[in-house]
């Protein structure tokens, strides 16, 4: 089945440490994303990809970094500038950037303690 | 600003009753709107599409209303299940730099057997 696979689904993290949330997708789409959601809140974009090799920031990208390397691949690295990083972390893809759904992985949830 | 809001947060129907979930939109720009469901610790999964050339889009038990006029989305879920429990998001596709989607906060649907 095609899809989008996030992983792990539960990650702790000490303050002050990186961590990298892995995003796969089997659906041969180019653009990719990631989302953060927080209790109560909409989604807020921190990254997109349109291409291979090719990355934008969003909404809120500050303490955050991604690469994508690979078609199938958009790894989001959170840092330790993020301010609050603790939240649910979601990646997605679409066939183009423009005028068409998203399709969603089953996301991340971070905690930073 | 910029915002895609919903007039109700929570939303209560009984099971076998219609139910009607509220969006509005601030930019007459947007060109393309989606309705979401995301179920407790899964992704957002799409429901249905609209484009601004249309007002009105049917699916399988579900239905999109758009007045442009008033900058107004809504969503109709008939025959509700206890499936259907959920949190709705609207989102919009917004021309600017770098073709924004806007989501809203979202909005939780109990279904009550």
């Amino acid at each position: 089945d095609g899809g989008i696979t996030q992983s792990p689904k539960y990650l702790f993290r000490k303050e002050g440490q990186n961590v990298t949330l892995s995003c796969e997708q089997n659906l041969n789409h180019d653009a990719m994303y990631w989302y953060r959601q927080d209790p109560g809140q909409g989604l807020r974009l921190i990254y997109y990809s349109q291409i291979v090799n090719d990355f934008q920031k969003g909404d809120i990208a500050e303490g955050y970094s991604v690469s994508r390397e690979k078609k199938e691949s958009f790894p989001l690295t959170v840092t330790s500038a993020q301010k609050n990083p603790t939240a649910f972390y979601l990646c997605a893809s679409s066939i183009e950037r423009r005028n068409s759904p998203l399709h969603f992985g089953n996301g991340t949830r971070l905690t930073v303690t | 600003g910029e915002s895609v809001g919903l007039h109700l947060p929570t939303l209560s129907v009984q099971e076998g009753d219609n139910s009607i979930i509220n969006c509005a939109y601030s930019n007459s720009a947007s060109d393309y709107f989606i309705w979401y469901k995301q179920e407790s610790g899964k992704g957002p999964q799409f429901i249905i599409d609209i484009r601004s050339n249309m007002d009105k889009r049917q699916g399988q038990r579900v239905t999109v209303l758009l007045n442009k006029t008033v900058k107004h989305l809504s969503l109709q879920i008939a025959a509700t299940q206890p499936g259907d429990s959920a949190v709705y998001f609207c989102a919009e596709n917004r021309k600017t730099s770098y073709d924004k989607v806007i989501f809203g906060p979202g909005t939780s649907l109990s279904v009550i057997p």
